[in-house]
């Protein structure tokens, strides 16, 4: 069982700034990676999936990086709207399983 | 456009089966490009994956939950359902159904559609 571990827990940042966070897995999940944005009351929302291809929609201040086991996801520019949990989440053809999240507060 | 759509019940007692419902519109449920899943939050934790199912049967639960869980189709009605035994408070949550694109076919991953999501409260 593959186990995904994301850091900080918490982020407290100012509009405009640009944000790092970042996620760890317990062994290679090769490209099988996506990240998700998750406000309250709302459901979760794709962001990112195959480590670095934004899904539909999805604003180019969003940008994912990472291989093999260690992941990031990079917001450039941070907006009012942005502030939120954020997942990871691997996938394959047998198992799924989310980060704990990080929540981007603002400063 | 694609639409799930959760239904079931709000309220279930300890150690009875939660039985939930998914309607899809604008997408196949028998299509050989996606998972159909559901997803749940507990009160004031993370996302977590509960299980699976492909239009062929085939299904994959979190092996925390696996003995409790059962998924299913009904393509007739476009629809697939969640049912977890033997619930207890810590089961209380808000469950998701989502489809899940099979990277081998539609060349993407992930969750990418979701229901609004379902609130289950497990008191007596």
């Amino acid at each position: 069982e593959i186990v995904m571990t994301q850091s900080p827990a918490t982020l407290s940042v100012s509009p405009g700034e640009r944000v790092t966070l970042s996620c760890r897995a317990s062994q290679s999940v090769s490209s099988n990676l996506a990240w998700y944005q998750h406000k309250p009351g709302q459901a979760p929302r794709l962001l990112i999936y195959g480590v670095s291809t934004r899904a539909t929609g999805i604003p180019a201040r969003f940008s994912g990086s990472g291989s093999g086991t260690q992941f990031t996801l990079t917001i450039t520019g941070l907006q009012s709207d942005d502030f939120a949990v954020y997942y990871c989440q691997h996938y394959n053809n047998w198992a799924w399983a989310f980060g704990q999240g990080t929540k981007v507060e603002i400063k | 456009q694609v639409q799930l759509q959760e239904s079931g019940p709000g309220l279930v007692r300890p150690s009875q089966t939660l039985s939930l419902t998914c309607t899809v519109s604008g997408a196949s449920i028998s299509s050989d490009g996606f998972y159909w899943s559901w997803i749940r939050q507990r009160p004031g934790e993370g996302l977590e994956w509960i299980g699976n199912i492909y239009h062929r049967g085939n299904t994959y639960y979190n092996p925390s939950l696996k003995s409790r869980l059962s998924l299913s189709l009904d393509k007739s009605q476009s629809q697939f359902s969640l049912k977890v035994s033997s619930v207890t408070a810590a089961d209380t949550a808000v469950y998701y159904c989502a489809r899940s694109p099979r990277v081998v076919v539609a060349g993407k991953g992930g969750f990418d559609y979701w229901g609004q999501g379902t609130v289950v409260v497990v008191s007596s």
